[in-house]
């Protein structure tokens, strides 16, 4: 089944440690995209890649870092210098080329303590 | 950045009865999207508009692309309990400049379907 994966579904982490969240897929999408979800709030960017080895950042960028060294993965970092960390973070993935339709992983929920 | 206005926050309703739901914006939009979320996962795509005027159908969901290019609604029809959830609007604004990827989205209406 083509689609996108992220793991671990939870993570719990101690304050002050990185930590990497994982999101593959297999769709051949060129474009994918990480989102921070808070409780009552719509989806915040962080940072998207629209090809391999490029990518920008989004409108919460500090404390995170990405990497696209694959076309089928694209790995976010939450560092110690991101201030609240604890959210539910989602990987989209899209055609790219003008195609606007974004695709979502069913997410990873992360908690610092 | 870009804003979306989504409405309501939150609905109330009885098994069996319609809704609505819109987001407006102060910007011209290429492209509205319509998504939805279950508790825990990610949000699913319901249905994509990308003309102006057009009204898309999937299934008991209709969505509609504002006249003016600055609105979109979606109607469910009949709610059912598994219709419960949030759903988000998304949309592309135009002339983004190299940022054509990136949508920018609502906050979301939280729907509950009493039986």
């Amino acid at each position: 089944d083509g689609g996108i994966t992220q793991s671990p579904k939870y993570l719990f982490r101690k304050e002050g440690q990185n930590v990497t969240l994982s999101c593959e897929q297999n769709l051949n999408h060129d474009a994918m995209y990480w989102y921070r979800q808070d409780p009552g709030q719509g989806l915040r960017l962080i940072y998207y890649s629209q090809i391999v080895n490029d990518f920008q950042k989004g409108d919460i960028a500090e404390g995170y870092s990405v990497s696209r060294e694959k076309k089928e993965s694209f790995p976010l970092t939450v560092t110690s210098a991101q201030k609240n960390p604890t959210a539910f973070y989602l990987c989209a993935s899209s055609l790219g080329g003008g195609a606007y339709e974004q695709y979502f992983g069913p997410g990873t929920r992360l908690t610092v303590t | 950045g870009q804003q979306l206005n989504q409405s309501p926050q939150s609905m109330f309703i009885q098994e069996g009865e319609d809704v609505s739901m819109n987001c407006t914006s102060s910007s011209i939009f290429n492209t509205w999207l319509w998504y939805k979320q279950d508790p825990g996962e990610g949000p699913v795509l319901l249905i994509a508009l990308y003309k102006a005027g057009e009204l898309t159908s999937n299934g008991r969901l209709t969505a509609q692309f504002g006249i003016t290019r600055k609105d979109s609604f979606l109607n469910i029809s009949a709610s059912i309990p598994s219709d419960v959830g949030i759903y988000f609007c998304a949309g592309q604004v135009k002339n983004s400049g190299g940022s054509n990827y990136k949508l920018t989205f609502g906050k979301g209406t939280l729907l509950t379907v009493n039986p």
